[in-house]
């Protein structure tokens, strides 16, 4: 079946590690972003990336890394350098080229600073 | 920058009523897409109805519609006969054609009453 696999569903972290969330799609699309959920703020954008090796920043990309080495995966690095990172983390992709095209998402991941 | 705004946090309405969400957004593009999405519980994120701005019939997907109102900015979510299923956060969502930065608002939280 295709979808977007995010993994994994729980992750804790201490203070002023870095971890790393992952996202992998099989629908052969082309977009990839990463979303950060918290209470009251709705869906806030972190990074996104419209093709391999390329991606921008969104509103809050501060504290926050990603890579685009392969069209299916789009993984996403908390550092130490965000300072408020426990939330609740959305993958999402969608096809481009200026084609009306929902976004699919993942399940998300919930990130715990312990 | 687009921004989308949506003015109602939380909603409860009996079940079988109809309830309408509402949905604003600033842009300055003539060429855009809508979308509402839907949270249940479960927090997997679903699309329920897209909207192209270019077209002036609303769309309809079943139970759900929408009143797109282009020179207003607005894009409000009409949901008939409501069901216990229909319980959830759902977000507005903008994407500029060609971009492919999908924008969110903060949401509502719909509780559909038995």
């Amino acid at each position: 079946d295709g979808g977007i696999t995010q993994s994994p569903k729980y992750l804790f972290r201490k203070e002023g590690q870095n971890v790393t969330l992952s996202c992998e799609q099989n629908l052969n699309h082309d977009a990839m972003y990463w979303y950060r959920q918290d209470p009251g703020q709705g869906l806030r954008l972190i990074y996104y990336s419209q093709i391999v090796n390329d991606f921008q920043k969104g509103d809050i990309a501060e504290g926050y890394s990603v890579s685009r080495e392969k069209k299916e995966s789009f993984p996403l690095t908390v550092t130490s350098a965000q300072k408020n990172p426990t939330a609740f983390y959305l993958c999402a992709s969608s096809m481009t080229g200026g084609f009306i095209a929902e976004a699919f998402f993942g399940q998300g991941t919930r990130l715990t600073v312990v | 920058a687009q921004t989308v705004t949506q003015s109602q946090p939380e909603m409860s309405v009996q079940e079988a009523e109809t309830v309408t969400l509402s949905c604003t957004y600033d842009t300055s593009e003539s060429n855009y897409y809508l979308f509402w999405y839907k949270q249940p519980p479960s927090r997997q994120m679903i699309l329920v109805i897209r909207q192209e701005a270019y077209k002036q019939q609303n769309a309809t997907e079943n139970r759900f519609s929408v009143n797109f109102q282009k020179a207003a900015k607005s894009f409000s979510l009409k949901i008939s006969d409501s069901q216990l299923g229909d319980t959830a956060m759902y977000f507005c969502a903008f994407m500029k054609r060609l971009d492919d930065k999908i924008i969110f608002g903060k949401g509502t939280r719909l509780h559909i009453l038995p």
